[in-house]
């Protein structure tokens, strides 16, 4: 099994400036990545797919990349409603989220 | 409209079991598979396996193996998750996810079921 890690644990960024979260592989692995927003209360909602892919109704602000052990996701211009949580979740050898990113506005 | 409901949140004794249903409806409900995921308070997600639809074969992660059961009742696209001897570390939230065609992450979630264990 492929384990995640995620970091930071915290994020504390300003309104219009950009976030870069990492997500690292345990292993090697394909472009079986997704990344997941969860706001208090709320359930997950898939935000990127196969790395890089946006889900439909993204704003395109949010943007995934990387290969092999690390990936990234990157909130441009970041917005008020942008605080949240953040998962990043492996598909590639069976199923795994990563610990999480938690996105504050300063 | 497409989306995943989920039964009302339980308070249980210790030793007791549960059975949280998750209804699908605005899709044909055998052409994705169900998965659950666990969120205990504060903590983050953790994926408990899935359950195919068209044949309802389970897969267990390997930490919900024994005391979970993944179940189905296609003539009412529901999925079941049913928790047997339940003890306090169980408490969390219990997510139900479709998983896309042919792909193991998840495009809809359902707005999960709390589960409280206590005494």
């Amino acid at each position: 099994e492929i384990v995640m890690t995620q970091s930071p644990a915290t994020l504390s960024v300003s309104p219009g400036e950009e976030a870069t979260l990492s997500c690292r592989a345990s292993q090697s692995m394909s472009g079986n990545l997704a990344w997941y927003q969860q706001k208090p209360g709320q359930a997950p909602r898939l935000l990127i797919y196969g790395a890089s892919t946006r889900a439909t109704g993204v704003p395109a602000r949010f943007s995934g990349s990387g290969s092999g052990t690390e990936f990234t996701l990157s909130i441009s211009s970041l917005q008020s409603e942008d605080s949240a949580v953040y998962y990043c979740q492996q598909y590639n050898d069976w199923l795994a989220f990563g610990g999480g990113t938690k996105v504050e506005i300063k | 409209q497409v989306q995943l409901v989920q039964s009302g949140s339980e308070l249980k004794k210790p030793g007791a079991s549960v059975k949280l249903s998750c209804k699908a409806s605005g899709y044909t409900f055998t052409d994705h598979a169900i998965n659950w995921v666990r969120q205990a308070p504060g903590q983050g997600l953790e994926w408990m396996g899935w359950i195919t639809t068209d044949t309802g074969s389970p897969t267990y992660a390997q930490d919900f193996t024994g005391r979970f059961v993944f179940s189905l009742d296609t003539s009412v696209s529901t999925a079941y998750l049913h928790i047997t001897s339940l003890e306090a570390a169980d408490t969390a939230v219990y997510y139900c996810a479709r998983a896309v065609t042919g792909y193991w992450f998840f495009d809809l979630w359902g707005r999960g079921t709390l589960v409280s264990v206590s005494s």
